[in-house]
């Protein structure tokens, strides 16, 4: 059963506009939660993190937002950009053994359009 | 050369050969994964070597075979594999011991797409 699940598989929207999207987790024992972007043909790169002791992290026009009553986070980007269009991965991770081990989501594709 | 490379970045394979993947990186981690990305699926970690320590998804099937010879160096070997195994396997490091912000954000390699005929 799927962890950490993003239900939208694609997203469009018009440059300029806010793009949000979605993750929800089961996982209680969760506590460090990151987005991650690919480019086709590449993999993906790290786009910002948050802790479960917080909740909300900024970063330029990328803010994540967590709810951990309700299992959810979310990924604002404030305005969109044609190059923002990609694919976005939720991930999130909790302690195994000694290591840290992120269990990813599969995905939405966001597409920008000028 | 920087970052994380994987070698070959195209592989087509019988699934009576035995080939194998390979992932080098030049950040100074000392953690590595293997990720297997299938189309419309969550990626999921097929293995980890962590500061000595292996963790492994005990779904993997056994026809995948992992070895990391160093901190530098993993290796995905490959042999007699089927067609549901056609996807882009990508490699990723982290720095491991350094609480949850440093071991959780992974740098990706480029990704080998693999298929099985």
């Amino acid at each position: 059963d799927q962890q950490v699940k993003q239900n939208s598989p694609s997203l469009s929207v018009q440059e300029g506009r806010i793009s949000i999207l979605n993750c929800d987790y089961t996982n209680s024992m969760f506590d460090y939660f990151l987005w991650y972007k690919k480019y086709p043909a590449e993999g993906p790169t790290f786009l910002i993190s948050i802790s479960s002791i917080k909740d909300k992290n900024e970063d330029g026009r990328f803010t994540v937002f967590l709810n951990k009553s309700a299992k959810h986070l979310s990924l604002h980007i404030v305005p969109s950009q044609p190059g923002d269009s990609a694919v976005y991965f939720c991930a999130a991770s909790a302690r195994t053994g000694g290591s840290y081990i992120p269990t990813f989501g599969r995905g939405t594709s966001l597409i920008v359009h000028p | 050369e920087t970052g994380v490379t994987q070698t070959p970045r195209h592989l087509v394979m019988g699934m009576t050969n035995k080939k194998s993947l390979k992932c080098e990186q030049h950040l100074g981690h000392n953690a590595m994964y293997w990720y297997k990305q299938s189309a419309k699926k969550p990626l999921e970690l097929m293995f980890v070597y962590s500061l000595e320590e292996r963790v492994e998804n005990n779904s993997v099937p056994s026809r995948f075979s992992p070895e990391c010879p160093n901190s530098s160096h993993l290796f995905l070997h490959l042999h007699t594999l089927q067609p549901e195994d056609s996807a882009l396997y990508l490699c990723a490091s982290s720095r491991a011991g350094l609480g949850p912000s440093g071991a959780n954000v992974l740098t990706f390699g480029a990704g080998s797409r693999l298929t099985v005929l």
